[in-house]
């Protein structure tokens, strides 16, 4: 399995950030696995935003006060996140990654590059 | 939210010796912790789950124990290829968090 993200690396403050994560070698809905997204700003540690389910069910991060919207489009194997009214607290490496299950415990097995995405005017 | 705290935030060590890092939850947690390593400019890459169960394909030089609050990875004897910044990850419930981190450096 292999995922990637994509996406502006520039976004305006109080405007929407917007990137997609495509998933290759295995169909994002096979399995029971929950897709996530995960940001880390530089030299902290990384931070999960939220996950979706391939039948559509999602969680978040409480701490993004309702600006995040994950969604997926099964079809054709991509799922998306969307942050609104960002700022520059929100300029960070964002990782899309696969939260896998093994003997009843998650786990983060498979991630993509990562794709840094500043907020500046 | 629990919090993960790690110890050391840094730590030199040369090839060769065994290193051991600590993470604290605010809470019990069981044994829903993982392992991540990561390399500058590199995703996290998972090491250990379940707080002791080696992901397949991670060298057996790489342990971790503990549960409940308390966890350690440790190394047994440090590669040049095991110099990164080591993260724990609780998922004990589906807010998951991380630890600060430690950064491994070569002495």
């Amino acid at each position: 399995v292999q995922l990637q993200e994509s996406g502006p690396g520039l976004v305006k403050p109080s405007q929407t950030l917007s990137l997609t994560c495509t998933v290759s070698g295995g169909s994002i809905s096979s399995g029971s696995s929950y897709w996530s997204w995960i940001r880390q700003p530089a030299g902290k540690g990384p931070e999960w935003v939220g996950r979706v389910y391939p039948g559509g069910s999602t969680s978040y991060n409480p701490s993004l006060k309702g600006r995040v919207t994950i969604s997926v489009d099964t079809s054709q194997n991509h799922f998306f996140l969307k942050l609104s009214s960002v700022t520059a607290a929100d300029t960070a490496v964002y990782y899309c990654a696969r939260e896998g299950l093994s003997s009843g415990y998650t786990l983060f097995d498979y991630w993509g590059q990562g794709t840094l995405v500043t907020v500046s005017s | 939210d629990i919090q993960m705290t790690q110890s050391p935030s840094s730590l030199s060590a040369s090839v060769g010796d065994r290193v051991t890092i600590t993470c604290r939850a605010s809470q019990s947690i069981s044994s829903y912790l993982s392992w991540y390593q990561q390399k500058p400019g590199k995703a996290p890459k998972l090491l250990i789950y379940a707080a002791s169960s080696l992901q397949s394909g991670v060298p057996s030089r790489f342990s971790g124990g503990g549960s409940g609050t308390d966890f350690t990875l440790s190394i047994s004897s440090l590669q040049p290829e095991d110099f990164a910044t080591y993260y724990c990850q609780q998922s004990y419930n589906s807010l998951y968090t991380f630890g600060q981190g430690t950064k491994l450096e070569i002495k």
